[in-house]
């Protein structure tokens, strides 16, 4: 069973085109997170959602918008996408429990988006 | 939330010990350490996790000293497929946030 999943896996698109990227967990976890990775390897928090509610919002340009239905789906559409774009993107999940037993997060397997 | 400096490669061979050392002067008093490990194409995993001292898990072992201003992270006889980044990171247990700063990692290359 996979505990948090993402969809597409990959996805190649043009400028200026919208896309969105899909993420779920079944691992009854109360907040989700969606990460950034470079081609440098850096992995960069873009927003948390917690309960459906944004709790952390980077300093991410407004074409990303996350969308939260209920706290085991957190959506990011991307409007106008830019070649600067291209990057692994991450889901992940955690229980939302401060202290050390809610610090773990969970990640997706990753979607992996070129933009021509 | 306290910054963390790692080497950013390290070679070694099948069935010897790894240990990656992480630096995080300014960790503060509720910070937590954790590491993650990750494959190629794939997200982070949580491997293993403390506060000070000693902690020991299937995976790895993780040393802390007593100034808590670095951790080393210990792979036993590494094996292939133990190729992969490990990033260090320092959390506010107090938190409810959970956010984590990754650095660059240190990228694992395990040779035959």
């Amino acid at each position: 069973d996979t505990a948090v999943s993402q969809t597409p896996k990959y996805l190649v698109t043009q400028m200026g085109n919208d896309k969105s990227i899909k993420c779920e967990q079944n691992l009854g976890h109360d907040t989700m997170y969606w990460y950034k990775q470079d081609s440098k390897k850096f992995l960069k928090i873009m927003f948390s959602y917690n309960n459906k509610e944004l709790i952390i919002n980077e300093t991410v340009p407004n074409r990303f918008s996350p969308k939260s239905p209920d706290k085991a789906h957190l959506n990011l559409h991307i409007n106008s996408l830019e070649l600067g774009d291209s990057a692994v993107y991450f889901c992940a999940s955690r229980l939302g429990l401060a202290g050390p037993s809610g610090e773990t997060q969970y990640f997706g397997p990753g979607t992996r988006l070129l933009v021509l | 939330l306290a910054k963390t400096t790692q080497p950013i490669s390290m070679d070694s061979y099948e069935g010897q010990e790894v240990n990656i050392t992480c630096s995080h002067n300014n960790i503060a008093t509720n910070d937590y350490i954790t590491w993650y490990q990750q494959f190629p194409s794939q997200g982070p995993r949580f491997i293993i996790q403390g506060y000070k001292t000693k902690v020991t898990n299937e995976v790895a072992s993780l040393f802390i000293p007593a100034d808590r201003k670095s951790s080393t992270l210990s792979l036993p006889r590494v094996s292939l497929s133990d190729t992969a980044v490990y990033y260090c990171l320092v959390g506010d247990i107090g938190s409810n946030t959970g956010k984590l700063i990754f650095g660059q990692g240190t990228t694992l290359q395990v040779k035959p």
